[in-house]
C-alpha cells in the first residue's frame, strides 16, 4: 500500500508568482483535502476534492484553486503569491463515506515566499 | 464560530509516566473528534478518533475521552516513551464523513529519558 506523497518537498517563490503543488493519494482513496499549516499553528482546511470536483472549501480566497484527476491525484494552485502564503502545505487523502475522521496526511510541501 | 483549542501549549513528562493532553472545542455539531501526532518535518499522523455519540475509546497505549457537557476532549498516553515526543493536535470533523478537519493549535509533548 502506497502512502500519500507530495511534491516538491521545498519551494521558494517570490511575491506575485504562481505555484503548483502536487499530491498523490493513498492507494484506494478517492478524496483529497488540502491544508495550510503556518509555523507553530495547526493545519487550516483549504478545500477538498471528490470525484474531480470541489467538495467543500475553507476561508481561503479564489486565488487558491485545485484540481483532482481521474486517478485521484490532486494539484493545489496558488496565484499572485503573498508573503503570508509561506507555510507547509499538506495533502490528506481518505475514502469517502468510510466513516470516522481519519485522513492520511502526506509529508507536506514547504513553500517560502520572498 | 467553530474553534478547537488546547489548554496547555507544552507538556514535559518523564519516560514511563502517563501523559494527558487536553482540548476544548466549541462546535457541538461535530461528528468525530480526532487526535493527530506530528513529528518534526512530517505530516500529521492519525492516532485515534471518537464519534460524538461515545464518551471513551481505547487504542494501543492511548485513550480518548469526550465530555460533551463541557465540550472537552482529552488524550491519555500510557507509559510514555521518548518516541512519543511530538506536537499533538486535536481536530474535529464537521459536515459529515471525511469532511473538513478543524485543528487546534497543538501541544508539544516532550518525554525526558
Amino acid at each position: 500500500e502506497t502512502g500519500v506523497t507530495q511534491s516538491p518537498t521545498h519551494l521558494i517563490k517570490t511575491r506575485g508568482q504562481q505555484v503548483t503543488l502536487r499530491c498523490s493519494s493513498q492507494s484506494g482513496h478517492n478524496t483529497v483535502s488540502w491544508y495550510q499549516q503556518a509555523l507553530g499553528q495547526g493545519p487550516q482546511f483549504i478545500f477538498q476534492y471528490y470525484r474531480e470536483e470541489e467538495n467543500g472549501r475553507g476561508n481561503f480566497p479564489p486565488r487558491f484553486s485545485g484540481l483532482q484527476f481521474p486517478n485521484y491525484s490532486s494539484e493545489l494552485n496558488v496565484n499572485a503569491l503573498e508573503l503570508d502564503d509561506s507555510a507547509l502545505y499538506l495533502c490528506a487523502s481518505s475514502l469517502a463515506n468510510a466513516g470516522g475522521g481519519e485522513q492520511f496526511f502526506g509529508p507536506g510541501t514547504r513553500l517560502t515566499v520572498l | 464560530g467553530e474553534s478547537v483549542g488546547l489548554h496547555l501549549p507544552t507538556l514535559s513528562v518523564q519516560e514511563g509516566d502517563n501523559s494527558i493532553i487536553n482540548c476544548a472545542y466549541s462546535n457541538s455539531a461535530s461528528d468525530y473528534f480526532i487526535w493527530y501526532k506530528q513529528e518534526s518535518g512530517k505530516g500529521p499522523q492519525f492516532i485515534i478518533d471518537i464519534r460524538s455519540n461515545m464518551d471513551k475509546r481505547q487504542g494501543q497505549r492511548v485513550t480518548v475521552l469526550l465530555n460533551k457537557t463541557v465540550k472537552h476532549l482529552s488524550l491519555q498516553i500510557a507509559a510514555t516513551q521518548p518516541g512519543d515526543s511530538a506536537v499533538y493536535f486535536c481536530a474535529e470533523n464537521s459536515g459529515g464523513s471525511n469532511y473538513k478537519l478543524t485543528f487546534g493549535k497543538g501541544t508539544l509533548l516532550t518525554v525526558n529519558p
